[in-house]
């Protein structure tokens, strides 16, 4: 399975900044995805992150608010833009394939993240 | 349009019991089927995936999962449940070939003593 680290593993921000998240994946994996999870909620996607080209994202989901970044096949950051308290949420970055395995997503840690 | 359904928001079990999490998923064609779990505070772990293999999949820490296509089932089960299986659990259908997963609304397990 592939390894998966995110830094920071939380952070408290204040209303109006910006968070930058960073995941990265132990090896070379085909593709890259950022979730949200909100408090007491299940996951929801909010882009795929794609190596070499702009994210493409989920619908409710925009760059302006989410910029994405994949600059290579292991590394990938999320903003999170001009934050609100309702953007108080774990954000999680998933990975498919990684030694050979092309059908398993495998899941960072999560950066939990309060806005106040 | 793929999705999941978890059928109980909320599980409670005596330890040595045996667990049942009930999952129903709408797809028009062969489904990936998932199982995650999610420990507090901890990232989400693959318990098991079904993909047009064996209809009954067995996963990690005891747990296994049957698709039924005529019910449109993927119930995950445990025989006996330990207190470390306390947990929530993801139902996830994959949303086919761009590999986008979509998430049940999930299962609180507690394990009583």
């Amino acid at each position: 399975s592939a390894v998966i680290s995110q830094k920071p593993s939380r952070d408290i921000c204040q209303r109006g900044t910006s968070l930058t998240i960073q995941c990265q994946v132990d090896s070379q994996v085909t593709m890259m995805f950022w979730y949200r999870q909100q408090p007491g909620q299940s996951l929801t996607l909010i882009a795929t992150a794609n190596q070499g080209s702009e994210a493409t994202y989920e619908s409710g989901f925009v760059i302006d608010k989410f910029p994405i970044s994949r600059p290579n096949l292991t590394f990938s950051t999320l903003t999170v833009s001009n934050m609100s308290p309702e953007d108080s949420s774990i954000y999680l970055c998933s990975a498919l394939g990684g030694q050979g395995r092309t059908d398993t997503q495998y899941f960072g840690p999560g950066t939990r993240l309060t806005v106040l | 349009a793929q999705s999941v359904t978890q059928l109980d928001s909320h599980v409670s079990v005596s330890e040595g019991t045996p667990v049942l999490l009930r999952c129903n998923y709408s797809s028009s064609y062969s489904p990936s089927l998932f199982w995650y779990v999610q420990h507090p505070n901890k990232g989400l772990q693959l318990l098991l995936k079904y993909t047009s293999a064996a209809t009954l999949v067995k996963g990690i820490n005891g747990f296994e999962a049957e698709f039924k296509k005529s019910e449109t089932s993927f119930h995950l089960t445990k025989p006996s449940a330990h207190m470390s299986d306390a947990a929530e659990y993801f139902c996830v259908v994959g949303l086919g070939g761009d590999y986008k997963l979509s998430f049940g609304a999930g299962t609180t397990v507690t394990v009583r003593a």
